[in-house]
């Protein structure tokens, strides 16, 4: 089914280790986003990339760095976790051609522990 | 900076009734979208209702519906007939016309009681 893949969808990190949170869309969406959600602060944007070749920081981007490697894939990466970082992360992309609910597809969500 | 408020941590209502979910945002821009998101436990983001700051009349779809209070800056949700499968985190979302980024509420977790 065409969509928003991520991966993986658990993580358990100890401090200071590193991951990459990986990001998938096959429809052609030229935007794509991370969020991430903690209880009682809805999702926040970490980082999002306009298209291909652009990437610019959102409200909370201390701790992460992104790579839109192609149109299609977006990761994003934690260099030293620490424990603030736990969270559910979320990428997503949109398409403003996308008439329907313009464009934003959700990916089903990373649950990462920081331990 | 525009920001979403939802100041309804937690709401429950009893099955078959209706219930409101209050959202209110901050912006000076004239153009842009509201959203309003269901997440069930299975963390999917689900989009239920969008609504057009141009147009005046309330968004509806099906059991949903919303009252949009321009001036006032209001977005509520209103779900009628509530179903047991309604029970979900449900998040306020604003978008700028022209951008594409999403700004969320804090999100309100509602609970149907049968």
């Amino acid at each position: 089914n065409a969509g928003v893949t991520q991966t993986p969808k658990f993580q358990v990190l100890k401090t200071g280790q590193s991951m990459t949170l990986q990001c998938a869309q096959d429809m052609n969406h030229n935007s794509m986003y991370w969020y991430r959600q903690d209880p009682g602060m809805g999702l926040r944007l970490i980082y999002y990339s306009a298209s291909e070749g652009t990437t610019d920081k959102g409200e909370v981007p201390n701790g992460y760095n992104v790579s839109r490697l192609n149109k299609r894939e977006f990761s994003l990466r934690l260099e030293s976790a620490a424990p603030s970082q736990t969270s559910v992360y979320f990428c997503a992309s949109s398409s403003i051609r996308d008439r329907y609910n313009y464009g934003y597809t959700f990916g089903s969500g990373t649950r990462l522990t920081v331990v | 900076a525009q920001t979403v408020t939802q100041s309804q941590p937690e709401m429950s209502v009893q099955e078959a009734e209706t219930v409101t979910l209050s959202c209110t945002y901050d912006t000076s821009e004239s153009d842009y979208y509201l959203f309003w998101y269901k997440q069930p436990p299975s963390r999917q983001m689900i989009l239920v209702i969008r609504q057009e700051a141009y147009k005046q009349q309330n968004a509806t779809e099906n059991r949903f519906s919303v009252n949009f209070q321009k001036a006032a800056k209001s977005f509520s949700l209103k779900i009628s007939d509530s179903q047991l499968g309604d029970a979900a985190m449900y998040f306020c979302a604003y978008r700028l016309g022209g951008a594409q980024k999403l700004v969320f509420g804090q999100g309100t977790r509602l609970t149907i009681n049968p």
